[in-house]
């Protein structure tokens, strides 16, 4: 079936430093990838839609300078978190469309102190 | 008034026990529903996905939407302790823009 990789699956990092999220789609290639993030006691949160080769498109409220995605390949779409702040301490979830389903990765606990 | 409503337990049943879980909704526009299943540190994967109102069947889960209550649910019967996870529910308007419940936190005690 259609596999998702995201590592890492947490990472802790200190505040004003930026972190990577990356995502594979495994064994599909995925023109479309989403980016959901999923705070306390709350529900997934679309934050971005990123195509393959083209620039992402932000939901609103979403800082789109703070949150740097890159969809340079069919395969892997990267999410950069620049200059994290605690208020940015959360879930992060990707998603990759596959014909008419969506596969999810596995997600990344981000804590920063 | 948030677009999706789920309680989010936790929920503990003994095995053998008929689940019921459950969403409401405000955005009368919805016409997909889906459930998904998470297990602890894996990502969600789709359990049911239903079109407009009505029931699905599959097996032991039953997916029934209301859409004059906009109301959904999600039935396990015959609980299992595998079926122990976050069960999500999310809906569409159609499109790739989902919106997702808070999660049920499910627990079948052996």
């Amino acid at each position: 079936g259609a596999v998702v990789s995201q590592h890492p699956s947490w990472v802790i990092c200190k505040s004003g430093t930026s972190v990577k999220i990356e995502c594979r789609s495994l064994d599909f290639q995925a023109t479309t990838m989403f980016w959901y993030r999923q705070f306390p006691k709350q529900s997934l949160m679309l934050m971005a839609t990123s195509n393959e080769g083209s620039k992402a498109t932000y939901e609103q409220g979403v800082e789109k300078d703070k949150f740097l995605i890159n969809h340079a390949s069919l395969t892997l779409s990267t999410l950069t978190v620049t200059s994290a702040h605690p208020e940015d301490s959360s879930f992060y979830i990707c998603s990759a469309r596959r014909g008419d389903g969506y596969t999810f990765g596995s997600g990344t606990r981000l804590t920063v102190v | 008034q948030k677009e999706v409503e789920q309680d989010p337990g936790p929920l503990s049943v003994p095995e053998g026990a008929i689940v019921s879980l459950n969403c409401t909704y405000s955005n009368s526009a919805f016409q997909y529903f889906m459930w998904y299943r998470q297990y602890s540190r894996k990502g969600p994967e789709l359990l049911m996905y239903t079109y407009s109102s009505g029931n699905k069947e599959d097996g032991r889960f039953t997916a029934q939407v209301d859409k004059s209550s906009k109301y959904i649910s999600l039935f396990i019967r015959d609980s299992q302790p595998s079926d122990s996870a976050t069960y999500l529910c999310a809906m569409s308007v159609g499109g790739d823009q989902f919106y997702f419940g808070t999660g049920t936190s499910l627990t079948v005690i052996p």
